[in-house]
């Protein structure tokens, strides 16, 4: 089946650890995007990419690395600068085409500070 | 400052009822919209979007409504049922520009049976 592949579900970190978090899509999207959700909160955007190698800052995007060398990778990484990693992250996926297209979710992985 | 606004952090409905979830926004450059539903635990799936060329799109038991000049956007899902229980989020982006999604903070239904 087709879809966004996010992990590890849940994640841990100790202080002053750098952590990557994995997605993979297999839906041939162009773009690709790293959001976070706090409690209570809407989906905040860390970094976006619209094509391979290549990729933008979003709202949040201190604290945070991303790469995206393959189409179907796009890979986050939460620095040690980052000073509240706590959250739930969601990466998204979308297809270019002449008509508007949705983004759609992986299932998102909790990291947690020990 | 929020540039999408969901109101009502929760909202609860009896099984076949009208549920109707809200969403402002300020920005006037936006020209889609999207809802998305959220489970506990699991990333968001996409519902219904609507394009800032129409004011009305429907999809089965939901449908969304969009209000240009009052900058509002509301969902009507009818008749609502039990598996609707989760997190509704309100999206909107600039298609003409980055096409990132800005998300309200959400609203949690509950439909009682």
């Amino acid at each position: 089946d087709g879809g966004i592949t996010q992990s590890p579900k849940y994640l841990f970190r100790k202080e002053g650890q750098n952590v990557t978090l994995s997605c993979e899509q297999n839906l041939n999207h162009d773009a690709m995007y790293w959001y976070r959700q706090d409690p209570g909160q809407g989906l905040r955007l860390i970094y976006y990419s619209q094509i391979v190698n290549d990729f933008q800052k979003g709202d949040i995007a201190e604290g945070y690395s991303v790469s995206r060398e393959k189409k179907e990778s796009f890979p986050l990484t939460v620095t040690s600068a980052q000073k509240n990693p706590t959250a739930f992250y969601l990466c998204a996926s979308r297809r270019h085409s002449q008509g508007i297209q949705p983004q759609h979710f992986g299932d998102g992985t909790r990291l947690s500070i020990l | 400052d929020q540039q999408v606004k969901q109101n009502s952090p929760s909202l609860s409905v009896q099984e076949g009822r009208i549920s109707i979830l809200n969403c402002d926004y300020t920005n006037s450059m936006f020209d889609y919209f999207l809802w998305y539903k959220k489970y506990p635990a699991e990333g968001p799936t996409f519902l219904i979007s609507i394009s800032s060329i129409k004011d009305k799109n429907e999809d089965g038991r939901f449908t969304v409504f969009l209000n240009k000049s009052a900058k509002h956007l509301s969902l009507h899902i009818v008749p609502s049922q039990p598996g609707d229980s989760a997190v509704y989020f309100c999206a909107a982006s600039d298609q003409g520009g980055s096409e990132k999604l800005v998300f309200g903070k959400g609203t949690k239904l509950t439909v009682n049976p």
